[in-house]
């Protein structure tokens, strides 16, 4: 089964950091760009990052530039986002999302991971 | 940078009816870059229909998209019980490369 599991949410400070993982499984990773995307709480979503296959092409929406970097195992199918220097608008789920193919959609996604930044 | 605007917010629509869905983009979009996906609550998005036209592996074909330029439409012929969520259209933009999404359309039962 194709499956996308993430984690490494929870509760941090403003100003704090935060890892999240996203474990791969029953796909070959290394064949696809690779996303994160969030939803604040009662809101929409918002496209954060993007990574290439080969990790060459690393992609971030405007408010997160500088403070988030995502990287990637291929050897353990892994997608990371490191957060630093969080703020309250950075609280929202945070979905890992699989590009379809060459299609610049999104079709595989994970459940998500609950990040909170409050004092 | 290029804002899609989704209407209405709201849809109030009665099993079996048609509900058509719109997505306009503030500037001409590539209709091969255009999404559309649904979500319901608790769950994690789901992608009903890329390329603009494109239904997505499983996606009933009760699912249309359609549209070009700065007009979208994302058509359920027969809604069911189980399509009453939220659907968000979605462009990719190439310069730089980022994606955006619209404000979504909620579908709720009549």
């Amino acid at each position: 089964e194709v499956q996308l599991v993430e984690s490494g949410g929870g509760l941090v400070k403003p100003g704090g950091s935060l890892r999240l993982s996203c474990a791969a499984s029953g796909f070959t990773f290394s064949g696809y760009s690779m996303n994160w995307v969030r939803q604040a709480p009662g809101k929409g979503l918002e496209w954060v990052s993007s990574i290439s296959s080969t990790s060459s092409d690393l992609y971030y929406t405007d408010s997160v530039k500088g403070r988030f970097s995502i990287f990637r195992d291929n050897a353990k199918n892994s997608l990371f986002l490191q957060m630093n220097s969080l703020r309250a608008e950075d609280t929202a789920v945070y979905y890992c999302a699989r590009h379809y193919g060459d299609n610049f959609a999104f079709n595989i996604w994970g459940r998500g991971t609950r990040v909170t930044v409050s004092s | 940078e290029i804002v899609l605007t989704q209407s209405p917010g709201t849809l109030s629509v009665s099993p079996g009816e048609r509900a058509t869905l719109s997505c306009r983009a503030s500037q001409s979009v590539s209709s091969t870059y255009v999404s559309w996906n649904q979500q319901k609550p608790g769950q994690a998005p789901r992608l009903l229909i890329y390329g603009a036209s494109n239904r997505a592996t499983g996606i009933p074909d009760r699912f249309s998209g359609s549209g070009s330029g700065t007009d979208f439409t994302l058509t359920i012929s027969r809604l069911e019980p189980e399509d009453f969520a939220v659907y968000y259209c979605q462009q990719y933009v190439t310069s730089p490369p980022a994606w955006t999404f619209g404000q979504g359309t909620k579908v709720e039962i009549k």
